[in-house]
């Protein structure tokens, strides 16, 4: 089955830096690639995803970008807030399913 | 629009007791998912239904979990008998069927097997 790997498993920044936060899948079919973020004690949320078919999609101070060959994609966050501290989740799945296999997680963590 | 609901929020139970978990989707959403969460780990996927039917359970422990979504609306899951790692966050996620369906969450269940 599919297997996804993210790292760092925390990251801290300063307050108006960029985060980059790495997943790497298995399978080559797998198709979508959404990112969850995930507050203390509440559920995840996604913050943006990514098709196949695309290349990179940005959305405000979030981007992320896919590279198939290489089967990774990463999460890019800009100009970091202190609201941006969470638990991100990257996740992959294949086909109508939709089945999410997630990576175990980034806490990240923006410093005043 | 209303949100995925759950109840109850928090279970702590003894092991080898029953427990069980319910979760009332978005309105209109035929699919639904139950998630697995241990502390400090990624979700992961313990069954799928699309409306009253099971997509895939590969990854159920079905010695002791059980799930059914009867009527294609509301879900129950079950674990009989529970054992200490059983403890984590049961999320309900629910999506419309389709290539583009978003999933979304609920607030989860969170038991502790002591």
């Amino acid at each position: 089955g599919e297997n996804v790997e993210q790292h760092p498993s925390t990251l801290s920044v300063q307050e108006g830096d960029s985060a980059v936060i790495k997943c790497t899948y298995s399978d080559s079919a797998s198709n979508y690639f959404p990112w969850y973020k995930q507050e203390l004690g509440k559920r995840p949320q996604l913050i943006i995803d990514i098709r196949s078919n695309v290349g990179e999609k940005k959305d405000q101070r979030i981007a992320v970008t896919l590279n198939k060959t290489a089967k990774h994609f990463s999460l890019h966050i800009t100009e970091t807030q202190p609201e941006d501290s969470a638990v991100y989740f990257c996740a992959a799945s294949k086909g109508s399913a939709r089945q999410l296999t997630f990576g175990s997680g980034t806490q990240l963590t923006v410093l005043p | 629009e209303a949100g995925v609901a759950q109840s109850p929020r928090y279970k702590i139970i003894e092991k080898r007791q029953s427990v069980a978990f319910w979760c009332n989707p978005i309105s209109g959403h035929a699919t639904l998912y139950w998630y697995q969460q241990i502390l400090g780990q990624g979700p992961k996927l313990l069954i799928q239904f699309q409306n009253n039917g099971v997509v895939d359970d590969s990854q159920l422990p079905k010695d002791r979990f059980s799930a059914e979504r009867l009527k294609g609306v509301d879900s129950t899951l079950k674990i009989q008998p529970a054992k200490l790692e059983d403890s984590a966050v049961y999320l309900c996620a629910s999506g419309v069927a389709g290539a583009n369906n978003e999933q979304f969450f609920g607030p989860g269940t969170r038991l502790t097997v002591l």
